[in-house]
């Protein structure tokens, strides 16, 4: 079984940007579909994008084009979250999360990542 | 975007039997997924193509999904069943693939 697990919780200013990792063992990572997710504060659930590392290029939700970059590096079995001109918005838990070949869902997911934009 | 529409809340006794609903138009055509979430934890998924149960997940776990409206199903609830439930489809024809439901929160009085 594949475990993911990301890197910690990161506070920034508006208007700059972050960068959040997540590191998979236990799995052929570049073949797996890593995705990101991300949750305001008492809020729902929002897909991002995600990439297939096999394949490089990502998908992104057309909400965070141009502002999100999708990453991985297979030498370190990582991928990357990279969101760009931070607003008080973006405030929320990023998770990394898998979605197995030829399935629509995310299973497992990574234990998430606080990003907290304030002044 | 496609958009699922779930109640904010449900409240049930331990024992019983919880539904929690997930409405959305034709939702039927397509494949659903149920996520639970506890407080401070990452999503889990539970249930899986409208009624499929990934492996570790109990049997009292279980799912419906017709017309417009998509339910998963907690019998014999115990208080650890306490989350936060999230719907999910595909919606291949859409902007935004991968969406999810607004949430139920489920207590266990």
């Amino acid at each position: 079984q594949v475990q993911l697990v990301q890197s910690g919780a990161e506070v920034k200013k508006p208007g700059s940007s972050v960068k959040v990792s997540c590191q998979a063992s236990g799995g052929t990572f570049s073949s797996l579909d890593l995705n990101w997710v991300r949750q305001a504060p008492g809020q729902g659930l929002e897909w991002m994008g995600g990439v297939i590392p096999i394949f490089g290029a990502a998908n992104y939700a057309q909400k965070f084009q141009g502002r999100v970059t999708i990453t991985a590096d297979e030498s370190t079995s990582t991928a990357y979250m990279a969101l760009s001109s931070l607003r008080s918005e973006d405030t929320a838990v990023y998770y990394c999360a898998i979605r197995p070949t030829s399935v629509n869902w995310f299973d497992p997911w990574g234990q998430g990542t606080l990003v907290t934009v304030s002044s | 975007s496609y958009v699922m529409t779930q109640p904010p809340s449900e409240s049930v006794a331990p024992g019983q039997t919880a539904r929690i609903t997930c409405g959305g138009n034709k939702i039927g055509s397509k494949s659903v997924h149920w996520y639970q979430q506890k407080a401070g934890q990452a999503p889990v998924l539970v249930v899986y193509d409208d009624s499929d149960r990934p492996s570790g997940i109990p049997e009292r776990f279980s799912g419906s999904n017709s017309g417009n409206t998509a339910t998963l199903i907690i019998s014999r609830v115990e208080a650890g069943d306490e989350a936060d439930y999230y719907c999910q489809v595909w919606d291949s024809s859409s902007d935004l693939p991968y969406v999810f439901g607004t949430g139920t929160k489920v207590t266990v009085l």
